[in-house]
């Protein structure tokens, strides 16, 4: 149970255009997402906290404006990198908390992004 | 502030060998505390976990890991080491629904 599954798994793009990566809570509502970004052989840093019908809160030096965050519905958070450049290539990840009671985190598989 | 520390960036073991990677970490409320493995590519698995109760936590793999509330330290341990065993480990912090804190995690080589 309490699955996340995060869409695409892989994706190249080209300079300039935007990339919209999905998670999905399958078998519970999410109304918290975490996004993380993870450069290689690095830490995953958090970047933002998507709640379910509010604006997402971002972490201190990520631009909101280049990784938009919508978190529309209980089962649904995106991220969409806009106008990417080579230096937004990373990996990306998505984690769901769930919630008092349970306790613990479930991730997404992550999504590699890679900007040509 | 919160923050979680792991203090060994590289650690390399004979397999066979025991292991203990290190974790300490900062938080203003008891911690919910995570070890998660990374193999190159992939995503993250959860080793093992403590929220409350008896301070010695088993986890998957043969890994167990201590929580030591007087050292703020949450080691992982594992007494054989196997060559799959290579691979990046992070620790984490978090509680409830708050966010996940991580390490800047402690790549793992095996030599035979």
């Amino acid at each position: 149970g309490a699955v996340v599954s995060q869409h695409p798994s892989r994706v190249i793009c080209k300079s300039g255009t935007s990339v919209k990566i999905e998670c999905r809570s399958l078998d519970f509502q999410a109304t918290t997402m975490f996004w993380y970004r993870q450069f290689p052989k690095k830490s995953l840093m958090l970047m933002a906290t998507s709640n379910e019908g509010s604006k997402a809160t971002y972490e201190q030096g990520v631009e909101k404006d280049k990784f938009l965050i919508n978190h529309a519905s209980l089962t649904l958070s995106t991220l969409t990198v806009t106008s990417a450049h080579p230096e937004d290539s990373s990996f990306y990840i998505c984690s769901a908390p769930l919630g008092q009671g349970v306790n613990g985190y479930t991730f997404g598989s992550g999504t590699r992004l890679t900007v040509v | 502030a919160q923050s979680v520390t792991q203090p060994d960036i590289h650690i390399t073991v004979s397999e066979g060998a025991s292991l203990e990677l290190r974790c300490n970490y900062s938080y203003g409320a008891t911690p919910y505390l995570f070890w998660y493995v990374q193999s190159p590519g992939q995503g993250l698995q959860l080793l093992l976990k403590y929220f409350s109760g008896d301070t010695l936590v088993q986890g998957i793999k043969g890994f167990e890991a201590e929580f030591k509330r007087s050292q703020s330290s949450f080691n992982l341990r594992k007494p054989s080491v196997h060559w799959s065993d290579a691979a990046e480990y992070f620790c984490a912090v978090g509680r409830n629904t708050d966010k996940l804190i991580f390490g800047t995690g402690t790549r793992l080589q095996v030599f035979p």
